[in-house]
């Protein structure tokens, strides 16, 4: 039972224009959400966060959005550039629950 | 050191050997986490230390995983009796402290094949 799903493998878009991923959620206990980049042959790394207490955050380039009563979250990156290609990870974890639930995914390809 | 440091970057085993994989994390945090991710999968939680006792081990997969963290800084991860499907990248993360909303940072990974 996948409790965050990213359902977009792969997106490809073009270098100055907006992507954006999605992810999606079941666990109603979640609360705090985080992505991830992740390079090939290099660790996740933390890109922004958002707490359920917030419908939007926003750091630079990047603009996380959140849907609780959907269950789902988003995030923006705009202008979108090359060395932004990388696999993104949406995770999820509850309250006291320092546990992170990754969904499996999503590689962004930015052509120049 | 700056980031979380994993050690060996690269570990290729025979079935059934022993294997152990060292994580040093960030000065000053006090929560460490052992993450496995297999191919085209996300990471998976596999055990949480909060200091120097396992706060939480129940996504170790059985009783060939074990890990410590006896001063509360560096961790090993151990693994008896290897099997192929152990094959995976095995990520360390750091966080300030534990508990939900504090940022968890990762390693770079140890990635095992077990042949």
């Amino acid at each position: 039972d996948q409790q965050v799903k990213q359902n977009s493998p792969s997106l490809s878009v073009q270098e100055g224009r907006i992507s954006i991923l999605n992810c999606d959620y079941t666990n109603s206990m979640f609360d705090y959400f985080l992505w991830y980049k992740k390079y090939p042959a290099e660790g996740p790394t933390f890109l922004i966060s958002i707490s359920s207490i917030k419908d939007k955050n926003e750091d630079g380039r990047f603009t996380v959005f959140l849907n609780k009563s959907a269950k789902h979250l988003s995030l923006h990156i705009v202008p979108s550039q090359p060395g932004d290609s990388a696999v993104y990870f949406c995770a999820a974890g509850g309250g006291s629950n320092y546990k992170l639930t990754f969904g499996k995914g999503t590689l962004l390809t930015v052509n120049p | 050191g700056a980031g979380v440091s994993q050690t060996p970057s690269n570990k290729v085993t025979e079935k059934g050997k022993y294997v152990e994989l060292r994580c040093d994390p960030i000065s000053g945090h006090t929560a460490l986490y052992w993450y496995r991710q297999s191919l085209g999968q996300g990471p998976e939680f596999l055990i949480y230390f909060q200091g120097t006792g396992a706060a939480d081990d129940s996504g170790l997969p059985n009783d060939r995983f074990f890990a410590v963290r006896p001063e509360g800084s560096v961790s090993t991860l151990k693994i008896q009796r290897t099997e192929r499907g152990d094959s995976a990248v095995y990520l360390c993360a750091s966080s300030l402290m534990g508990g939900g909303g504090n940022t968890i940072y990762f390693g770079e990974g140890s990635w095992l094949t077990v042949v």
